[in-house]
């Protein structure tokens, strides 16, 4: 149980374009998703919280603009990369939380990872 | 959030019993203690969580004593495989900060 996909694994695009990438909760309903960048070497960093049916809220320093984030379903999470450029190469991950876990409390459940690389 | 402390990195060797432990001295009332491991290029996975005492599942166990200042993460008999990053988290589901995590080196 608490599976989390995403699509695609990994994304090659030109700079200036842009990039959705898709976050699904396979067994589980999750009005709440995550968002996070891993850069090589380094921790994940949340860049937002999306919620079903309302607006995400985006972590200091995240452009809301650049990042567009859609939770239009209870098993469905979007993050759009706008006008990409080198920069926003990174490792993208998302996460759902899931009362499928050992205790009563929630858990986050984590995808496998969307690699964008903008050249 | 409850800041967390924890080895940069450990070595061990095939078939020891690994232990990580996370310092969390201002852990709340409400936090749980969550530990994702992370192999390279792919998503953390859930490990095992616990508030109190003692939990165990079919891959680890979680020591937490009854000050909750501290955790440790126990993982017996390690292989090759378990080579990862093993991250220990403290708060609640809907707030998670990730530290720099342990690098658990297994050799053969």
């Amino acid at each position: 149980g608490a599976v989390v996909s995403q699509h695609p694994s990994w994304v090659i695009c030109k700079s200036g374009t842009s990039v959705k990438i898709e976050c699904r909760s396979l067994d589980f309903q999750a009005t709440t998703m995550f968002w996070y960048r891993q850069f090589p070497k380094q921790s994940l960093m949340l860049m937002a919280t999306s919620n079903e049916g309302s607006k995400a809220t985006y972590e200091q320093g995240v452009e809301k603009d650049k990042f567009l984030i859609n939770h239009a379903s209870l098993t469905l999470s979007t993050l759009t990369v706008t006008s990409a450029h080198p920069e926003d190469s990174s490792f993208y991950i998302c996460s759902a939380n899931s009362d499928l876990g050992q205790t009563d409390q929630e858990t986050q459940y984590f995808g496998p990872g969307t690699r964008l690389l903008v050249l | 959030l409850a800041k967390t402390t924890q080895p940069i990195s450990m070595d061990s060797y095939e078939g020891q019993e690994v232990n990580i432990t996370c310092s969390h001295n201002n852990i709340a009332t409400n936090d749980y203690i969550t530990w994702y491991q992370q192999f390279p290029s792919q998503g953390p996975r859930f490990i095992i969580q616990g508030y109190k005492t003692k939990v165990t599942n079919e891959v680890a166990s979680l020591f937490i004593p009854a000050d909750r200042k501290s955790s440790t993460l126990s993982l017996p008999r390690v292989s090759l495989s378990d080579t990862a990053v093993y991250y220990c988290l403290v708060g609640v589901s809907y707030k998670l900060s990730f530290g720099a995590g342990t690098t658990v080196t297994v050799r053969a």
